[in-house]
Parts: structure tokens; C-alpha cells; sequence
């Protein structure tokens, strides 16, 4: 099946800092991208996601790049703030589900 | 436009059990999946229900069931229960045709606890 890799398992920036999480999979037939954001005892909530025929998107301090040759993408977030902290998954769609990966844990200090 | 809603938020069972969790899916959307999330682990995809029939499975054992019903909510019953299933069940829905799913609107989940 789908594997997803998910680096680095933890994160911490200080405040206004950029922090970059890779995400990487091995079913080339998947074509959607997103990552989701979840905070403690919260829902998963997309907060950016990129199709296979895109290789950047970007949507204030958040952009999603991909690289469907090497099967891989990453979310980059500029200007960190402590709301930002929380655990992010991504989650490349394969036939008919979305395989999330194992989460990367960000800490944002002041 | 509401959102989606799961009930119950949190329950406790033994082992050998049987237990159902309810899932109301967002206005208009009519694909439904049921995902599991352990501790400190990533969800992972139990099924997928469009128009009520199951349209998509993940690698669970039979003992975990569902059902969709005209108005696209559903339910996740999971006979037999095991320490492992302790875990927090994620319901989402999304305005899919049943093949591509795309962006998934997560419920806040049902905690269930196996003693």
C-alpha cells in the first residue's frame, strides 16, 4: 500500500521564524495534496492543498510545494506565530482516501 | 449551512462490546468516511460511503461496519471491541461524486475508551 513519510516528526521556531515540514509518498497515481492542521483535542482542518498538475501554491504565509517526480511535497510556513502551533499531516489522496502521514508536531515560542 | 456533527463525543466500553457512533454530514455533501486516529498518530482511513454503499475500504478487520442513509448520515458500529480500538473516530464529509473525494470536513470525533 501507500507509504507516507512525514519530516521532521517535531519542530520548534521561535516567533517569526519560517519552518518548512516534507511530506513524502509512494504511489505515483496520486494526484491531490493537502495538508491539514489539527490543535490539541481539535478537528483535522485543510489549510492549503495543491493538485498534480501544479507545482506551487501559496495562500498568505502558507505555500505548498510539490515535486511529483521525486514524490514529494512540503508546506512552508513564513512568519511563524504561536498560533501555528499544533500537528500538521499530510495526506496524499491514492484511488478513493486520503493516506495521511504520521504528523509533525510545531512549537512556535515568543 | 451547518457543519459535521458526531455523536457521541465521548463513551467508554469493555472489551467484547458492541458500540455505534452517528455522523451528520455537512449540508449538500453526500460522500462519507470514517477515519480512526489513535494517540499521537495520523488518521487512518476505515471506509468510505456515496449514496449508501460502501465505496472504498481501508485495512479493517469486518468487525468494523457502517451504513449510510438517504439524508448521507452514517454510522460506524464496531462489534467485538478490542483494547486497540481505543482510539478517536473521525468522521468527514465531502461534496464528492464518489470518486474523487477532495477536501474532507472533519467532525470533532467520538472518543471511544476500551477497558
Amino acid at each position: 500500500g501507500e507509504n507516507v513519510e512525514q519530516h521532521p516528526s517535531t519542530l520548534s521556531v521561535q516567533e517569526g521564524d519560517s519552518a518548512v515540514i516534507k511530506c513524502t509518498y509512494s504511489d505515483s497515481a496520486s494526484n491531490y495534496f493537502p495538508w491539514y492542521k489539527q490543535e490539541l483535542g481539535k478537528r483535522p482542518q485543510l489549510i492549503i492543498d495543491i493538485r498534480s498538475n501544479v507545482g506551487e501554491k501559496k495562500d498568505q504565509r502558507i505555500a505548498v510545494t510539490l515535486n511529483k517526480t521525486a514524490k514529494h511535497f512540503s508546506l512552508h510556513i513564513t512568519e511563524t506565530q504561536p498560533e501555528d502551533s499544533a500537528v500538521y499531516f499530510c495526506a496524499p489522496y491514492n484511488t478513493d482516501k486520503l493516506i495521511f502521514g504520521t504528523g509533525t508536531r510545531l512549537q512556535v515560542f515568543p | 449551512e451547518t457543519g459535521v456533527t458526531q455523536s457521541p463525543t465521548h463513551l467508554i466500553k469493555t472489551r467484547g462490546q458492541q458500540v455505534t457512533l452517528r455522523c451528520s454530514s455537512q449540508s449538500g455533501h453526500n460522500t462519507v468516511s470514517w477515519y480512526q486516529q489513535a494517540l499521537g498518530q495520523g488518521p487512518q482511513f476505515i471506509f468510505q460511503y456515496y449514496r449508501e454503499e460502501e465505496n472504498g475500504r481501508g485495512n479493517f478487520p469486518p468487525r468494523f461496519s457502517g451504513l449510510q442513509f438517504p439524508n448521507y448520515s452514517s454510522e460506524l458500529n464496531v462489534n467485538a471491541l478490542e483494547l486497540d480500538d481505543s482510539a478517536l473516530y473521525l468522521c468527514a464529509s465531502s461534496p464528492g461524486s464518489g470518486g474523487f473525494v477532495g477536501e474532507l470536513f472533519f467532525g470533532e470525533g467520538s472518543r471511544l475508551t476500551v477497558l
